[in-house]
């Protein structure tokens, strides 16, 4: 069974620091998602990592993709306000319909 | 926007009555999905389909039923709610292509009193 793990599960910072948000799974797979969700609100893809080692930034974000090691991490740099929400990792089931399984989601809060 | 609705979007009903949500989409895409949300739990799949009238269980699809008579149309019926079922329901569609993100809808928020 396919298990997504993510840490910290809450997190409060300072504007204009940095930090990383982790995502385990238990089971291989090349392909990794990355969503925000805003309180009360849908959530939005943010990105697709699809092999070993792969790398995307927007903005201040940047994820990346450790196949081996079944991690992904999201940086943020010089967190700003704007970027307090709630963020998932997602994994696919290999077999069958791309059927993705979440993570708890990592709440952040960026500070003034 | 993917052209993804959901409808009701919110909804308050008994224990023990049927309940229907659905979700409509406009971009004639082939996997339409149920996911719940709780706190605690991210998202969890409930049933997604592959096409008209093909649809399987996800992980959490005691207590739930869907159907699919129509490829824009997926709907999710909890044939007699539990409160344990009170919860947000988010339909979504995969896009164009293998690798292509799940995209998803406003959500239905779901009170099972």
């Amino acid at each position: 069974e396919l298990k997504v793990e993510q840490n910290p599960l809450f997190l409060s910072m300072q504007e204009g620091k940095n930090y990383t948000i982790y995502c385990n799974y238990s089971t291989t797979s090349d392909r990794l998602y990355w969503y925000r969700q805003d309180p009360g609100k849908s959530l939005e893809s943010l990105f697709v990592l699809l092999s070993n080692g792969a790398v995307k930034q927007e903005g201040r974000l940047m994820a990346s993709l450790d196949t081996k090691a079944r991690l992904s991490t999201l940086h943020i740099t010089a967190a700003v306000h704007d970027l307090s929400a709630t963020y998932f990792c997602a994994v696919p089931i290999i077999q069958g319909a791309q059927k993705l399984v979440f993570g708890q989601g990592t709440r952040l809060t960026i500070n003034p | 926007d993917a052209g993804i609705t959901q409808s009701p979007r919110h909804k308050v009903t008994e224990t023990g009555t049927p309940v229907t949500l659905r979700c409509h989409q406009t971009e004639n895409h082939r996997y339409m999905y149920w996911y719940r949300q709780d706190p605690g739990h991210g998202l969890r799949l409930i049933h997604y389909s592959y096409g008209v009238k093909d649809t399987d269980k996800g992980e959490v699809s005691d207590g739930y039923s869907v159907s699919r008579s129509k490829t824009e149309d997926f709907l999710l019926t909890l044939e007699s709610a539990t409160s344990s079922q009170t919860s947000v329901y988010f339909c979504a569609i995969r896009g164009q292509g293998y690798n292509s993100p799940l995209h998803f809808g406003n959500g239905t928020r779901l009170t099972v009193t």
